[in-house]
């Protein structure tokens, strides 16, 4: 089946710069990759995704990049402000299954 | 509308007794899940029903079960709670499976002792 590893555990970043979370994938038939938002006590929240026809995506500081055959993707965030610190998960959905897998999630602190 | 519902938002049991938490979308979407959290382990999925009329496990589903009950209401059942089911539970829900965005729940936290 489907396992997905992501990094950084934690990642600590100055107001302003930028941050890069990875997540590798092992089923090479998977075909859809969203990342997903939580903040501390709240749900998480889909904030981008990306489907394997498309190698980059981008919304305002927020881009998603993906390589097939090396069997990864990126989040990127840009000018990172504090209402970016939050827990951030990457998944993966095999093509024909009704799932997602789920990376362990990485915790992101904007220090002033 | 009010998206996912989940009840109740907290519950503590002692091991051994069994307990259903609910779910409801308002969304008219077909396909629902069941995950838990717990810290450092990301999200895990229990049980996820596709579409009305069908359920099917995950990746952790031992010691639940779930029922379908329409469209709109996705159940997990813990039958004999045990201390290591302790645990953040979200339901979710999306349009037409796993390749939709999902929309999660606020959350169960739960505590068997």
């Amino acid at each position: 089946g489907e396992n997905v590893e992501q990094h950084p555990s934690t990642l600590s970043v100055q107001e302003g710069d930028s941050a890069v979370i990875k997540c590798t994938y092992s089923d090479s038939a998977s075909n859809y990759f969203p990342w997903y938002k939580q903040e501390l006590g709240k749900r998480p929240q889909l904030i981008i995704d990306i489907r394997s026809n498309v190698g980059e995506k981008k919304d305002q500081r927020i881009a998603v990049t993906l390589n097939k055959t090396a069997k990864h993707f990126s989040l990127h965030i840009t000018e990172t402000q504090p209402e970016d610190s939050a827990v951030y998960f990457c998944a993966a959905s095999p093509q024909g299954a009704q799932k997602l897998v789920f990376g362990q999630g990485t915790r992101l602190t904007i220090n002033p | 509308n009010a998206g996912v519902t989940q009840t109740p938002k907290f519950q503590v049991l002692k091991t051994g007794q069994s307990m259903t938490l609910q779910c409801a979308q308002d969304m008219n979407h077909n396909s629902m899940y069941w995950y838990r959290q717990d810290p450092g382990m990301g999200l895990r999925l229990i049980y996820y029903s596709a579409s009305e009329g069908t359920t099917d496990k995950g990746e952790v589903p031992n010691g639940y079960n779930v029922s379908r009950l329409n469209k709109r209401e996705f159940s997990l059942r813990l039958e004999s709670a045990a201390p290591s089911q302790t645990s953040v539970y979200f339901c979710a829900s999306s349009l037409a499976g796993s390749s939709y965005e999902q929309y999660f729940g606020p959350g169960t936290r739960l505590t068997v002792t």
